[in-house]
């Protein structure tokens, strides 16, 4: 079955407001959760990832949240921005498995 | 730059043809995949090698067939390809193969067969 579900698959924001982008692993003992842009003609970039033994990490308008005992975590964009249009993936490391992507679009 | 790089960035080919797709990595990592990115599709896990030794085959068609000369340089040679293996096809690498660490991605090869 699938490892990770990640939601929505779409989200469409006017720049200035928040997005949040969702996803569910099905390991427990999963440990090592990434997050990736990847903008048209590009591959996947790391933007910030978050490690089992903390709940929250943040840098500068980006934050990742982790909910072990639920096992989701979730992306968080404030302030969003134009350049903050892209796909974005969550991802298991140690299963090297990845959600369907978030196509983000951030309205002017 | 993000310190991985695939030759070439596009590719044409027919069916009968024979090609190679090439992912060089200047990160000192001793691991490297390859993925397969296709439209409405997650990024499939296709190879896996760790120190130049293949370690994960995800029930990939043997008319794919990869090679690590050295854990810098890795090759997916492509033969006999069908029309739904047109995608963008991904290499990464990363520090180890224990997960613990983030995989750091090329721009891909879009593959397009006819």
């Amino acid at each position: 079955g699938e490892n990770v579900e990640q939601h929505p698959s779409t989200l469409s924001v006017q720049e200035g407001d928040s997005a949040v982008i969702k996803c569910t692993y099905s390991d427990s003992a999963s440990n090592y959760f990434p997050w990736y842009k990847q903008e048209l003609g590009k591959g996947p970039q790391l933007i910030i990832d978050i490690r089992s033994n903390v709940g929250e990490k943040k840098d500068q308008r980006i934050a990742v949240t982790l909910n072990k005992t639920a096992k989701h975590f979730s992306l968080h964009i404030t302030e969003t921005q134009p350049e903050d249009s892209a796909v974005y993936f969550c991802a298991d490391a140690g299963k090297s498995t990845f959600g369907d992507g978030t196509t983000l679009t951030v309205k002017p | 730059e993000t310190g991985v790089t695939q030759t070439p960035r596009h590719l044409v080919m027919g069916m009968t043809n024979k090609k190679s797709l090439k992912c060089e990595q200047h990160l000192g990592h001793n691991a490297m995949y390859w993925y397969k990115q296709s439209a409405k599709k997650p990024l499939e896990l296709m190879f896996v090698y760790s120190l130049e030794e293949r370690v994960e085959n995800n029930s990939v068609p043997s008319r794919f067939s990869p090679e690590c000369p050295n854990s810098s340089h890795l090759f997916l040679h492509l033969h006999t390809l069908q029309p739904e293996d047109s995608a963008l096809y991904l290499c990464a690498s990363s520090q180890d193969v224990r997960g613990v660490q983030p995989q750091h991605f090329g721009d891909g090869t879009r593959l397009s067969i006819l």
